[in-house]
């Protein structure tokens, strides 16, 4: 079966440090997402990837940046952490051939202090 | 308003009830509709995916669409307390594994033994 991987699972960090979280996937998929989950919020997509060099700005993409430099891997960067920031972070995937769902990495707990 | 609304409970039921969760949604155009199953501290785990109107049945889940209605359901029969977690409903108007999802708040489930 495919897998994605995150890390850190968690991180504090300070106000105005740059953080990147990895997301990495063991099956070549092209098609990868970053999400945030907030209370109230559900799932909010930040930003995605249909395949290498092609990023792609989501609903809440202000402050966060991702580069694809190759197939397995989308790292998510907060430039300047921010306390509104504080969330917890799912990278996801779909697979191969058409109407494929997203498949959820297990997340990133990241707080800003 | 949101464009996918999901009373976010939360909703205690003792063993063997039957559990009923919906969401509304404005879109028109939203065609994928998804349930997925968040357990604390996991990544959402998909559990029904269907295209347009209709039902559609697994073991002890059957989701339903309406789209004239803009209103999807998940009904789970003899409901588990290994049920017990946050339901997450998703949909999308373009094909899944391309299309951006907007997620409702999710409903937090409870059953008691």
């Amino acid at each position: 079966d495919a897998e994605i991987t995150q890390s850190p699972r968690h991180k504090i960090t300070e106000t105005g440090r740059q953080v990147t979280l990895a997301c990495h996937q063991t099956w070549n998929h092209n098609n990868m997402f970053w999400y945030r989950q907030d209370l109230g919020h559900g799932l909010r997509l930040i930003h995605y990837s249909y395949g290498v060099q092609d990023t792609n700005k989501g609903e809440v993409s202000d402050g966060y940046s991702v580069s694809r430099s190759n197939t397995e891997d989308l790292p998510l960067t907060l430039e300047s952490a921010a306390s509104s920031q504080t969330s917890v972070y799912f990278c996801a995937f779909t697979g191969r051939g058409r109407n494929q769902p997203q498949h959820f990495g297990d997340g990133t707990r990241l707080s800003i202090l | 308003q949101k464009e996918v609304e999901q009373d976010p409970g939360p909703l205690s039921v003792p063993e063997g009830a039957i559990v009923s969760l919906n969401c509304t949604y404005s879109n028109s155009a939203f065609q994928y509709f998804m349930w997925y199953r968040q357990y604390s501290r996991k990544g959402p785990e998909l559990l029904m995916y269907t295209y347009s109107s209709g039902n559609k049945e697994d073991g002890r889940f059957t989701a339903q669409v309406d789209k004239s209605s803009k209103y999807i359901s998940l009904f789970i029969r003899d409901s588990q307390p290994s049920d017990s977690a946050t339901y997450l409903c998703a949909m999308s108007e373009g094909s899944g594994n391309t299309g951006k999802l907007i997620f409702g708040q999710g409903t937090t489930l409870q059953v008691k033994p």
